[in-house]
């Protein structure tokens, strides 16, 4: 079965601090795509990034990287300097043979 | 580059009444999905649509109709509404092939059941 556990219901820092959403997922398929989307205030669900199984290589944007574990079943997401523009609710979701599964999101406070 | 569209933005209604929450996609992709969020539930598929004529349920499907008679098109009916239908419903579309792939969302129908 497809399950994905984000276990930080919430998480407040101050503008400049770097910060790490968790994210651990359970599936039964050898090939699985990870994914990380954004849900600002706005309301918006807005996709981030995608990884492959078989692609364990860290991904880095901007600020933003993700460092993805196969070994412990993780997709862990960093924020580096956050911004105030960095609030929002982010879902980590596993999809593949099967339907996208979503975790039930970390809302993410950056304060000034 | 429209993408993927959702009418209404916002709807208050009754309960009993039938409502249609229709979902528009410019891309062409196969796979469409209708979730709806709520609190402490997170993203919850209601339906999804492999191609025309093709649907499928998902997660919490009662009491949801879904249609698909153009690949653009997936509109989703409550026929009576019920309070407990009060939420925020996506629509999604996947660039991929199957049901696992990148989905893109629309901007979200809040649904105020009275």
């Amino acid at each position: 079965a497809q399950k994905v556990t984000q276990a930080q219901t919430e998480i407040s820092v101050v503008e400049k601090e770097d910060v790490t959403l968790d994210c651990v997922y359970e599936t039964r398929d050898t090939t699985y795509y990870l994914f990380w989307y954004k849900q600002p205030p706005s309301g918006e669900l807005v996709f981030l990034i995608r990884r492959n199984s078989f692609d364990e290589q860290n991904e880095i944007s901007g600020r933003y990287s993700w460092n993805f574990q196969k070994s412990t079943s993780s997709f862990n997401f960093t924020i580096t300097a956050s911004q105030v523009v960095d609030s929002a609710v982010y879902f980590c979701a596993q999809g593949g043979s099967e339907k996208l599964v979503f975790g039930k999101g970390t809302k993410l406070t950056v304060n000034p | 580059d429209a993408g993927i569209t959702q009418s209404p933005r916002y709807k208050i209604t009754e309960t009993g009444r039938q409502v249609t929450l229709m979902c528009h996609q410019t891309w062409s992709h196969s796979y469409m999905f209708w979730y709806r969020q709520d609190l402490g539930h997170g993203l919850r598929l209601i339906y999804y649509s492999a191609a025309a004529d093709i649907t499928d349920k998902g997660e919490v499907p009662d009491g949801y109709v879904v249609s698909r008679s153009k690949t653009e098109n997936f509109p989703l009916t409550l026929e009576s509404a019920t309070r407990s239908q009060t939420s925020v419903y996506f629509c999604a579309s996947s660039v991929g092939t199957g049901k696992g792939e990148t989905q893109y969302f629309g901007p979200g129908t809040r649904l105020l059941v009275l």
